[in-house]
């Protein structure tokens, strides 16, 4: 039941590119993204809906496919703050039994040189 | 800064100890969760409140309880502590209860116990 985060580990230099996916095997009906620095609490990123349109501030954008149930992270033209290790938290309905659950993936450790 | 607020942030004791760990949600949020993050299990969801009342449970263990007061803050009980209970323990609050609103944590309480 807990998504799957892919790559588990990704180094990059400043200025390059990343992906990061989260996958479920079951409906999604919201995925939250987070970026944790080693010791701290994680810090939210952006919020996807279910039907909800593609998301995205400064050079991180986001998307959410139904058909696959996968959720990608894009980080574009990385700094070094970006480096951390990026969670996806997911929720399968909108209220019922599950209310505000988040299960997390295993966290993917991104990892940005000058 | 995100506006939630943990004590202690950290709390070193023995093995069949109990302690509390405190929470106090961001200005305006209802809802309150709690979660456990360990090298081996990752971040894993514990429990829920919303306006007073528990919602939702996660793997959290008998020997563990929470409850949110009239004013909104919760307090997680840990008792009868074992060496596996080490971790961080993470508060997070929200507006609402559902999955589809942004889930703010706090700074955390690293638990260790010898």
């Amino acid at each position: 039941q807990q998504p799957v985060q892919s790559p588990q580990a990704v180094i990059l230099r400043e200025g390059e590119d990343a992906v990061i996916n989260c996958s479920s095997s079951k409906a999604l009906y919201s995925v939250h993204w987070y970026r944790q620095k080693h010791g701290e609490a994680p810090v939210f990123l952006m919020i996807l809906l279910k039907g909800g349109e593609q998301k995205g501030h400064d050079k991180i954008s986001a998307s959410f496919n139904e058909k696959k149930q996968q959720s990608s992270l894009y980080l574009t033209a990385s700094q070094l703050s970006y480096s951390g290790t990026y969670f996806c938290g997911t929720a399968y309905n909108a209220g019922g039994t599950s209310y505000g659950k988040l299960t997390f993936g295993q966290g993917t450790i991104l990892t940005v040189h000058p | 800064d995100s506006g939630v607020t943990q004590t202690p942030k950290h709390l070193i004791t023995a093995t069949g100890q109990r302690v509390t760990l405190r929470c106090s949600p961001r200005s305006g949020d209802l809802s309150v969760y709690w979660y456990q993050q360990s090298l081996d299990q990752g971040l894993q969801f514990l429990i829920q409140y919303y306006n007073g009342e528990e919602r939702a449970k996660g793997n959290i263990l008998e020997r563990f309880s929470a409850q949110q007061f009239p004013d909104l803050h919760s307090e997680l009980n840990l008792s009868s502590l074992e060496l596996g209970d080490s971790a961080l323990y993470f508060c997070a609050s929200s507006v609402a209860s559902s999955g589809i609103y942004e889930q703010y944590f706090g700074p955390g309480t690293r638990l260790t116990v010898t």
